[in-house]
């Protein structure tokens, strides 16, 4: 069993929609990482959160410790914005920093 | 500030040739992850390291898979004897601590194993 799950796994929409994408995880994390994956690109990472609620731009990431939940809103998306979203945790006990990481969200935005 | 500087982008190696991938991090990280990218799955974890110390490497196969990060110079992933299972996008990411100030990942290495 993965300790990240993430849903959709595959997620299309109109430009100019409200998106969400989630993700759970089932173990105790010191941290949760939002990154960005475009198609043959590198990974960019988009959000760092250990509490509550964080926005650069259009997006927004969001994450409730107590349920074990985190989510990943884009708002008036883009077509531009479609790429790969990928979840990934530290876990609060020692591993030494390594990241668990979610299957990802595939997105794709139609003009 | 060049960012993670991954290379080659793409490798392409016969069936029993050496592989080797390199990744400078981002200037002041001493703190190096390596992950490999699967086709249709996830990243996995394969390796941390810092300056010329492996720190954990419970995520590496245990043959034909190497790992270092000298005091000078890049680190490298190094895969021997290669097969078409190691076919994938092997990332490596930065940090300047063990993560605690998040991550700055590389734009990878593809490697083919025809």
């Amino acid at each position: 069993k993965n300790e990240v799950e993430q849903s959709p796994q595959n997620l299309t929409a109109q430009e100019g929609e409200f998106i969400t994408i989630n993700c759970s995880y089932s173990v105790g994390i010191s941290a949760l990482h939002w990154l960005q994956q475009h198609p043959g690109g590198g990974i960019v990472s988009l959000f760092m959160l250990s509490s509550g609620k964080k926005k650069h731009g259009r997006l927004i990431a969001t994450i409730n410790i107590q349920e074990k939940h985190s989510s990943l809103h884009i708002t008036a998306s883009h077509p531009r914005d479609s790429a790969v979203y990928i979840c990934a945790v530290r876990l609060r006990v020692s591993t030494l920093g390594r990241l668990y990481f979610g299957r990802g969200t595939q997105l794709t935005v139609w003009p | 500030n060049a960012g993670v500087m991954q290379n080659p982008r793409h490798l392409v190696r016969r069936r029993g040739q050496e592989a080797r991938l390199r990744c400078s991090p981002m200037k002041g990280h001493s703190h190096v992850y390596w992950y490999r990218q699967l086709p249709e799955e996830g990243l996995k974890f394969m390796v941390y390291l810092q300056k010329e110390n492996i720190i954990d490497e419970s995520g590496m196969p245990k043959e034909r898979f190497s790992a270092e990060f000298p005091k000078e110079g890049p680190s490298i992933l190094r895969i021997q004897q290669v097969v078409r299972g190691d076919s994938a996008a092997y990332f490596c990411a930065s940090s300047p601590t063990g993560g605690g100030y998040g991550y700055t990942f590389g734009s990878g290495t593809r490697l083919t194993v025809v």
